[in-house]
């Protein structure tokens, strides 16, 4: 069992919009700004898409963003287009004293 | 461009001992820590541990701990992952990934080593 929660699939039309959550507890998510996603196609390593909960590094599409609301972090994806099908991870830092970072599930989206 | 590569799959029998490693390049390798993340087939990312190659200091994960060991060479750029006796559980796709001392985000990411382990 991951220690963030993820919805293990979503799915969307292109052109349309989908959000997935993350949803962890005061000692990660709700405690701090260090909220990151990652995007991994079948064979490839992760890719870094947002950090700090809503920032974009750079070459990222804007069609991505990141929000945050107690517990509980958010990726949308807007104007879906069929490359964005991939499993995306959530990852916050954690003030646990045994872990230093803690990842989500995953979550499968299905381009329709 | 800064990039992580890391070495290639390996085959080894359950009980054998192995080291993978990561190499950097494009950036100061001393200033930012390495982790080592773990994908199980089929599965999500667990977090290993981390290294800070300026002095190799290092943590782990209690699901790690004594079962792995992380070290790096900083007069080379590069980071280790090392097993001193394999288990079948061990097979899995193993990622190194740059980070800063607060782990805020990881980037980037090697492009994997696949390590089977099979009798």
């Amino acid at each position: 069992q991951s220690a963030l929660t993820q919805p293990a699939s979503v799915s969307g039309s292109p052109g349309q919009s989908i959000t997935i959550s993350c949803t962890g507890t005061s000692s990660d998510v709700g405690g701090y700004n260090y909220v990151s996603w990652y995007q991994q196609h079948p064979g490839k390593a992760p890719k870094l898409m947002i950090y700090d909960v809503s920032n974009r590094p750079s070459g990222v599409s804007n069609r991505f963003s990141g929000s945050k609301s107690g517990n509980t972090a958010s990726l949308t994806i807007s104007g879906l287009q069929a490359e964005d099908e991939a499993d995306y991870y959530c990852s916050s830092y954690t003030s646990s004293s045994t872990l230093e970072v803690v990842f989500g599930g995953g979550t499968k989206l299905t381009v329709l | 461009e800064v990039q992580l590569v890391q070495s290639g799959a390996e085959v080894k029998k359950p009980g054998e001992s192995l080291r993978i490693s990561c190499k950097g390049s494009g950036y100061s390798f001393t200033s930012y820590w390495i982790s080592w993340v773990r994908q199980m087939p089929g599965k999500g990312l667990e977090w290993m541990g981390r290294i800070d190659p300026s002095d190799s200091y290092t943590n782990y994960s209690p699901s790690f701990q004594g079962h792995v060991t992380i070290s790096a060479d900083k007069s080379i750029s590069t980071a280790y992952l090392q097993w001193s006796s394999l288990k079948a559980s061990d097979t899995a796709m193993y990622y190194c990934a740059r980070h800063e001392q607060l782990v805020r985000w990881f980037d980037p990411w090697g492009q994997g080593t696949l390590v089977t382990v099979s009798s």
